[in-house]
């Protein structure tokens, strides 16, 4: 029941954009995405209720495809600290969470 | 405005040995998990609370139990630990399981089994 996300790293250069999927085989109650840098606690970002929302944070904005069971999360103009790994979680009957995706932006 | 607070923050423990990892919320948070993080394996559910008294499996249970007596507080217990069990622990509570809220985590615990 682990949801899959892609890609599993990306590098970008300030300024790039970027885009991270994450998908389940469970039709799920909705979609969480977390940002976690190194040696600390994953930081909540946004949550996807079912019903194909789609959500914005500053740059970075999230949709979520009820149909296909699918979430994506965009990171528009990217800057130096957006750098981490992001993860997905899905919750069904209990949350679990993608084996993320690492960000890397360079100057 | 504590949160989720996990004591101890790093413990070294030998093969064999016992020991349990705290977990304490103020928030009144229903819901309470434990998970495990290891390289490049994302964070995995141990187990998992909906309530007082009530407890469940996640995806790796084996070599550790829970127990939920009041609402504040969800410990991990480890049993015989194993070199496997090397890990950083996270705790995470939400208000419930079906909620619009975000799930909040505790600094995690650090632990190494020799």
């Amino acid at each position: 029941q682990q949801p899959v996300q892609s890609p599993q790293a990306v590098i970008l250069r300030e300024g790039e954009d970027a885009v991270i999927n994450c998908s389940s085989s469970k039709a799920l109650y909705s979609v969480h995405w977390y940002r976690q840098k190194h040696g600390e606690a994953p930081v909540f970002l946004m949550i996807l209720l079912k019903g194909g929302e789609q959500k914005g944070h500053d740059k970075i904005s999230a949709s979520f495809n009820e149909k296909k069971q699918q979430s994506s999360l965009y990171l528009t103009a990217s800057q130096l600290s957006y750098s981490g790994t992001y993860f997905c979680g899905t919750v069904l009957n209990d949350m679990r969470f993608g084996a993320g995706t690492r960000l890397t932006v360079k100057p | 405005n504590a949160g989720v607070t996990q004591t101890p923050k790093f413990q070294v423990l030998k093969t064999g040995q016992s020991m349990t990892l705290q977990c304490a919320q103020d928030m009144n948070h229903e819901y309470m998990s434990w998970y495990r993080q290891d390289p490049g394996m994302g964070l995995r559910l141990i187990h998992y609370s909906v309530g007082a008294g009530i407890t469940d499996q996640g995806e790796v249970p084996n070599g550790y139990n829970v127990s939920r007596s009041t609402t504040e507080d969800f410990p991990l217990r480890l049993l015989s630990a194993a070199p496997s069990q090397t890990s950083v622990y996270f705790c995470a509570s939400r208000t419930r399981v079906y909620s619009n809220q975000p799930q909040h985590f505790g600094d995690g615990t650090r632990l190494s089994i020799l």
